[in-house]
């Protein structure tokens, strides 16, 4: 069974910074884009940005762009999210999502990681 | 940046009501519309995508409907797994992708 394994929750320092990982099973890295969302408590969902692992190609959301990083490893499947410079509001739990490329339209997410908790807290 | 509006926010109904979620685009989508439900702590799921498609695995009662820049996501007779946050989202003009700000849907 495809899944994307992330790893666990973390608790930082504002203006430090923090990665997290995106681990998928199966042969799904080389035939999907990963895109990082998050949530902070009791909001909405945002796009930070998304790679292509084959080609290593990155669009970042604007909001983010100069703070964070996202790369992958494809010799082990994993994406990898780092946010650097972090604040109090980036507290959130952030997700992994596969959009597997011609299969589903474009940037559709059609199976998610388990979500880590980020805490920026002094 | 394509601003994407749900309503209503929150929403209370009953089991086996028929429910129905709103969701504009500031500009024309298309069809390039896709809805995610969220449980409490958990991921969001895919429910539908392209306005109307549904996923595998999820039931007849989700449908969706839809295009340029109005949407609705229509559940015909709730069931109580239903109850949850149901978010929005265009695909047509990225970066960046937008959500909704999400309809949570309770149990009256």
């Amino acid at each position: 069974q495809v899944q994307l394994v992330q790893s666990g929750a973390e608790v930082k320092k504002p203006g430090s910074s923090v990665k997290v990982s995106c681990k998928a099973s199966g042969d799904t890295f080389s035939t999907s884009s990963i895109t990082w969302v998050r949530q902070a408590p009791g909001q909405a969902l945002e796009w930070m940005g998304e790679i292509i692992p084959i080609v290593g190609a990155t669009n970042y959301a604007q909001k983010f762009q100069g703070r964070v990083t996202i790369s992958a490893d494809k010799s082990t499947s994993t994406a990898y999210m780092e946010l650097s410079s972090l604040r109090f509001d980036d507290t959130a739990v952030y997700y992994c999502a596969r959009d597997q490329l011609e299969v589903t339209p474009d940037d559709v997410f059609d199976l998610w990681g388990q979500g880590t908790m980020v805490t920026v807290s002094s | 940046d394509i601003q994407m509006t749900q309503s209503p926010s929150s929403l209370s109904a009953s089991v086996g009501d028929r429910v129905t979620i709103t969701c504009r685009a500031s500009q024309s989508i298309g069809g390039n519309l896709n809805w995610y439900q969220q449980k409490p702590g958990k991921a969001p799921n895919l429910l539908i995508y392209a306005t109307s498609t549904l996923h595998t695995g999820v039931p007849s009662r989700f449908s969706g409907s839809g295009s340029g820049t109005e949407f609705t996501l229509t559940i015909s007779s709730l069931q109580p797994e239903d109850f949850a946050t149901y978010y929005c989202q265009q695909s047509y003009s990225t970066p960046p992708i937008t959500f909704g700000q999400g309809t949570r849907l309770e149990i009256k």
